[in-house]
């Protein structure tokens, strides 16, 4: 069964720097991209940023760009979000999800992240 | 990269069939073939129902069903079931790497 757990999430001031991780198991990590998914309270979905299944390839939503940085470390199956810079329209809960084909076909429960 | 147009909102009884649009571009629903749909249950995770425009993950019903026309994309729900009720999106690359969001759209069972 395919699992992805996010961690990290929490309160931070704007202007701070929080970093999310998400644990994989169930699958072989290393052969899948893999994102990050947020939605503000009460709000939609909005996709932040994807890394390729090697890490050389990494893509992010413009309005985070310069700020956030996506990385993988296959060897532990885990992938990670550092988010420098925040501010208070960041604030979100931040899922991990796999890439399937070109969708999200695996999501994990998310992780909060308030900036106040 | 502008989210898609979806209706806020619909409705159907159950037993009905109640069909969701999704507007962007030709840059992005237009350009690929790269359609998907989410479902996603209060305070729970989105569940894929529909990607590649028209194909079904396994386990998904086939009351679920997509399609495509020009900048438009839509997902039907026939036989609605009262679990059905749920908020809806869809997504779809954009180029260059980028993914985008439809706003939602609120799937009411009368």
């Amino acid at each position: 069964e395919v699992q992805l757990v996010e961690s990290g999430g929490g309160l931070v001031q704007p202007g701070g720097s929080l970093g999310l991780s998400c644990a994989a198991s169930g699958f072989t990590f290393s052969d899948y991209w893999m994102n990050w998914v947020r939605q503000a309270p009460g709000k939609g979905l909005e996709w932040v940023a994807s890394i390729k299944k090697d890490g050389s390839e990494k893509y992010f939503v413009d309005s985070v760009k310069g700020r956030f940085t996506i990385s993988r470390d296959n060897a532990k199956n885990s992938l990670y979000l550092q988010m420098n810079s925040l501010r208070v329209d960041d604030a979100a809960v931040y899922y991990c999800a796999r890439s399937a084909a070109v969708a999200f076909d695996n999501w994990g429960q998310g992780t909060l992240v308030t900036v106040s | 990269q502008s989210a898609l147009t979806q209706p806020p909102s619909a409705s159907g009884s159950p037993g009905q069939s109640v069909t969701i649009s999704c507007t962007g571009t030709s840059s992005d629903v237009g350009g690929y073939n790269y359609v998907s749909w989410y479902q996603q249950h209060p305070g729970k995770a989105p569940k894929l129902m529909i990607y590649d425009v028209t194909k079904r993950p396994s386990g998904v019903p086939d009351r679920f069903s997509g399609s495509k026309s020009g900048n438009t994309a839509s997902l039907t729900v026939s036989g609605l079931q009262a679990e059905d009720e749920a908020t809806y999106y869809c997504s779809s690359y954009a180029g260059s790497g980028n993914m985008v969001f439809g706003g939602g759209t609120k799937l009411t069972v009368l």
